[in-house]
């Protein structure tokens, strides 16, 4: 069975600082990974994705995210943070063999002070 | 642009009444899932449907249908509602096992 896990619930950070939210999943083989940002009262949106090949993946927003395979990990980076990227994130986790379900992480909160 | 829509932004319903939350989606994707959103809770998958009239339950599905008559269309339908189902409610869609599209979800209050 395939698990997200997401180990920071809230993080904070001050606007123009550097962001990374960390990730970490379990599956077999090479998954299908996914950062979604939500913001408040709305639905998911799609940051980026990492199906195979480069393993860097620049996404919308200036986001950016590196799958690790020794590490297991798809953590989230921005070198800038603005003050509109507040919200919540998610971590998702694909797979073909899974009838095209994927296992979404808790989320984790970003808050940017001024 | 790719779009899911969904019915309704807040609904407020009573104890007992049937509730149907209605998703339309223009992308022509076989998936559709219904989730549910608690705070502390992440999003729990009620419903899945990967072809018309196909289902498959997903982690909480107790109290809740689904109807997928039409590839575009996933109902979810609340028999019977009750104040633990007050929640929002986001629907989404995809091609396979590539990324999901949401819809911007419904505040369902049971009173």
């Amino acid at each position: 069975a395939q698990s997200v896990t997401q180990p920071d619930i809230h993080i904070t950070v001050s606007e123009g600082a550097s962001l990374e939210l960390r990730c970490n999943y379990s599956y077999g083989a090479t998954p299908y990974l996914f950062w979604y940002v939500q913001s408040p009262g709305q639905g998911l949106q799609l940051l980026l994705k990492y199906f195979s090949g480069d393993t860097l993946v620049q996404g919308i927003k200036g986001f950016e995210a590196e799958f690790k395979r020794s590490q297991s990990s798809f953590n989230l980076r921005k070198p800038s943070v603005h003050w509109s990227d507040a919200a919540e994130y998610f971590c998702a986790v694909g797979a073909v063999t899974n009838a095209g379900k994927s296992t979404f992480g808790d989320g984790t909160t970003l808050t940017v002070k001024p | 642009d790719v779009k899911v829509t969904q019915s309704s932004r807040y609904l407020v319903k009573r104890t007992g009444e049937k509730v149907f939350l209605e998703c339309v989606q223009d992308m022509d994707h076989e998936n559709m899932f219904w989730y549910r959103q608690d705070p502390g809770l992440g999003l729990r998958l009620i419903y899945f449907s990967y072809d018309v009239k196909m289902k498959e339950k997903g982690d909480i599905p107790e109290g809740y249908s689904v109807s997928r008559e039409k590839k575009e269309r996933f109902s979810l339908i609340l028999e019977s509602a009750s104040t633990n189902q007050t929640s929002m409610y986001l629907c989404a869609s995809s091609f396979m096992a590539y990324e999901q599209y949401f819809g911007p979800g419904t505040r369902l209050t049971v009173t």
